[in-house]
């Protein structure tokens, strides 16, 4: 089974909403990254959260990473219809093969 | 600093026809990763690749299926014969020669379309 698991698999929101997703892993990592896939386009980098973090922030993005539950979240503040993509986290867990979960759909209405 | 560049952004073949996909690296890295993503899935790890060398191709089907990266140039991931099955987006991934880090820097991809 995959090592990522993005809960909810897919959300709708209002915009100005905010909107929060969860990726849940196995084993234990160096760090985790947040990607965002706009539809049938390529991945672009949101953040990076290593391993001896608890949150980082970008912007209007908020990151969480809590070790001992082995899960990590994803806020994004004051929604945009631009927002919406599917959004992915990927654990490195100490080695080369980054593991990517099925993703979560984001769906921000105007 | 230029990122990870991959070429074609799309790409349409015929069955049976060969697909050549190209990943140059981000400027300092020299580890190369393809990863390939089918519809509605995440990305699944492919092959792992060093200058002249490959590391792990353990996520590459036995047949058909092809890396290099090789002393000039960009990383090449070709498949031979497509057949439909093979429609996925391609991406490749690279990251610096850091003993013990392997933060990789995700490329655009490259999307397959097998008719």
């Amino acid at each position: 089974s995959q090592q990522g698991e993005e809960d909810p698999q897919a959300l709708s929101i209002q915009e100005g909403e905010n909107a929060t997703m969860n990726c849940s892993y196995k084993t234990s990592i160096n760090n985790l990254q947040w990607y965002r896939q706009n539809s049938g386009r390529g991945l672009v980098h949101l953040i990076l959260i290593r391993s001896n973090e608890r949150e980082k922030h970008s912007g209007r993005l908020r990151v969480t990473l809590d070790t001992s539950k082995k899960s990590s979240s994803l806020l994004i503040t004051a929604s945009r219809a631009a927002d919406t993509a599917s959004y992915f986290c990927a654990t490195e867990t100490g080695t080369y093969k980054y593991i990517f979960g099925t993703g979560t759909r984001l769906k921000v209405l105007a | 600093n230029a990122g990870v560049m991959q070429n074609p952004r799309h790409l349409v073949r015929r069955r049976g026809q060969e697909a050549r996909l190209r990943c140059s690296p981000m400027k300092g890295h020299s580890h190369v990763y393809w990863y390939r993503q089918l519809p509605e899935e995440g990305l699944k790890f492919m092959v792992y690749l060093q200058k002249e060398n490959i590391i792990d191709e353990s996520g590459m089907p036995k047949e058909r299926f092809s890396a290099e990266f090789p002393k000039e140039g960009p990383s090449i991931l070709r498949i031979q014969q497509v057949v439909r099955g093979d429609s996925a987006a391609y991406f490749c991934a690279s990251s610096p020669p850091r003993a013990g880090s392997y933060e990789q820097y995700f490329g655009p991809g490259t999307r397959l379309t097998v008719t």
